[in-house]
């Protein structure tokens, strides 16, 4: 079966520090895609950052990068020098290779002034 | 250039009821999937169309049916409607030949009293 686990429920970051969300994954299929999306309150869904389970590199846009480790089948979020508005809820998720699409329970990231 | 648009992005219906939401997607994607997502949870996989059929189903109910059009919009509907249907309604889509694509609306929020 696959899916995707976010272990950590909540954080809190300081402004202007670095942080990293968590995400495991578990699939068979030897290609998938893995994306990250951030929902603030409004509810809509923003597109963070994609990875291939092929790409040799650490996907990277902007101030976010996915630190991918297949072997240990962990697709980490990275945001690099946090703002406030960063504040939302993040979610890690999964297409397989049979095009369905599948999500983790969320991560609530709030930044403190 | 348009993103994936929702309508309506507000409605409230009675149990028993029937609702329809509406989806179009970006410019240049012949794929739609939509998504059930509870207060405090992540999106649940519903099903995806693409060439006009259901090609892809997660764990719903008959009551929950789609349909494409020939220009890749798409319809959820919901019959006999309970509570626990009240949720955001999210719709994304996709070119099925490009990998890292998958871009959501800002979802229709339905309350079922």
């Amino acid at each position: 079966a696959q899916k995707i686990t976010q272990t950590q429920p909540g954080m809190f970051v300081q402004e202007k520090e670095a942080v990293t969300l968590d995400c495991t994954y578990d699939t068979s299929d030897p290609s998938y895609g893995l994306f990250w999306y951030k929902q603030p309150s409004s509810g809509e869904m923003i597109f963070l950052i994609y990875q291939g389970s092929y790409d040799q590199q650490n996907a990277t846009e902007g101030r976010y990068s996915l630190n991918f480790q297949k072997a240990r089948k962990s697709a980490n979020l990275v945001i690099s020098a946090s703002q406030l508005g960063d504040s939302a809820m993040y979610f890690c998720a999964m297409l397989s290779s049979a095009s369905k699409i599948i999500f983790g329970s969320g991560t609530r990231l709030s930044i403190r002034p | 250039d348009a993103g994936v648009t929702q309508s309506p992005t507000h409605l409230i219906k009675t149990r028993g009821q029937q609702v329809t939401l509406r989806c179009s997607p970006k410019s240049g994607h012949d794929t739609v999937s939509w998504y059930q997502q509870a207060l405090g949870q992540g999106p649940q996989f519903i099903f995806q169309y693409y060439e006009e059929e259901e090609r892809q189903r997660g764990n719903f109910p008959d009551r929950f049916s789609g349909h494409q059009f020939p220009n890749y919009s798409s319809e959820l509907n919901v019959n006999a409607l309970l509570l626990g249907d009240s949720a955001l309604y999210l719709c994304a889509s996709r070119d099925r030949v490009v990998a890292g694509e998958l871009f959501f609306g800002e979802g229709s929020r339905l309350t079922v009293l």
